[in-house]
């Protein structure tokens, strides 16, 4: 059992350059969810998932776009990367039914550096 | 929305307690978390809190006033290991189920 992976744990991007970060859970978790941390800040959502088909924007969506097509992949596209977009993202998910805590499995992260 | 307020920093000697306070203001509270954060590394899950009172699991204990909305993690017989950032985070119902705010954590620094 995985948990969470994320992939690629580095990258540096040049101003306006795409990329996509990649999200996989194996844990049947009906929630994903994608957040960015800035150096000492606690962590922003910037889109999440309820289920496969179904996502919805968080507290800071511009400038980033997901789809999930799948219940195990929740990808995280970054068109025309800005400055501002240097940071820590991290994927979680959970599993929400009724009630019961529902804590997060976080993935690793990936560091990204925009110049 | 929520506002969720909690200390920035907080030193302690190892063997000894810390609390740490999380505030928050929701219009439906539907739970409350701690997460534990080592630097360069993912949160980990610490405690849940959806009544009010007390949960304790092991060396940690958290607790919940919904009234006041206020809830505190406690860390007990300190280790060096414990140094960490520790993230409080709501759910409100209003806002869409499973849905989290975090809190900017509190680094918490051990010293021998």
């Amino acid at each position: 059992n995985a948990g969470v992976t994320q992939t690629p744990k580095f990258r540096i991007l040049k101003i306006g350059q795409s990329m996509t970060l990649q999200c996989t859970q194996d844990m049947n978790h009906n929630y994903m969810y994608w957040y960015r941390q800035d150096p000492g800040m606690g962590l922003k959502l910037i889109y999440y998932s309820v289920g496969a088909g179904i996502t919805d924007k968080g507290e800071v969506p511009n400038g980033y776009n997901v789809s999930r097509s799948t219940t195990e992949d929740f990808p995280l596209r970054l068109e025309l990367a800005a400055p501002s977009q240097t940071s820590v993202y991290f994927c979680a998910s959970s599993y929400l039914q009724g009630v019961g805590s529902y804590e997060q499995y976080f993935g690793p992260g990936t560091r990204l550096t925009v110049t | 929305g929520q506002n969720i307020d909690q200390p920035t920093e907080m030193t302690a000697t190892e063997g000894a307690i810390v609390q740490i306070n999380c505030t928050y203001q929701t219009s439906g509270f539907n739970g409350l978390f701690w997460y534990q954060q080592h630097a360069g590394e993912a949160p980990t899950f610490l405690s849940y809190n959806v009544l009010d009172g007390l949960e304790e699991k092991g060396r940690f204990s958290s607790f919940l006033s919904r009234s006041k909305g206020y809830s505190y993690l406690l860390l007990k017989e300190l280790q060096m290991k414990d140094s960490a950032s520790y993230l409080c985070a709501v759910s409100d119902r209003t806002d869409s189920w499973g849905k989290f705010q975090f809190g900017a954590g509190t680094q918490v620094v051990v010293t021998p």
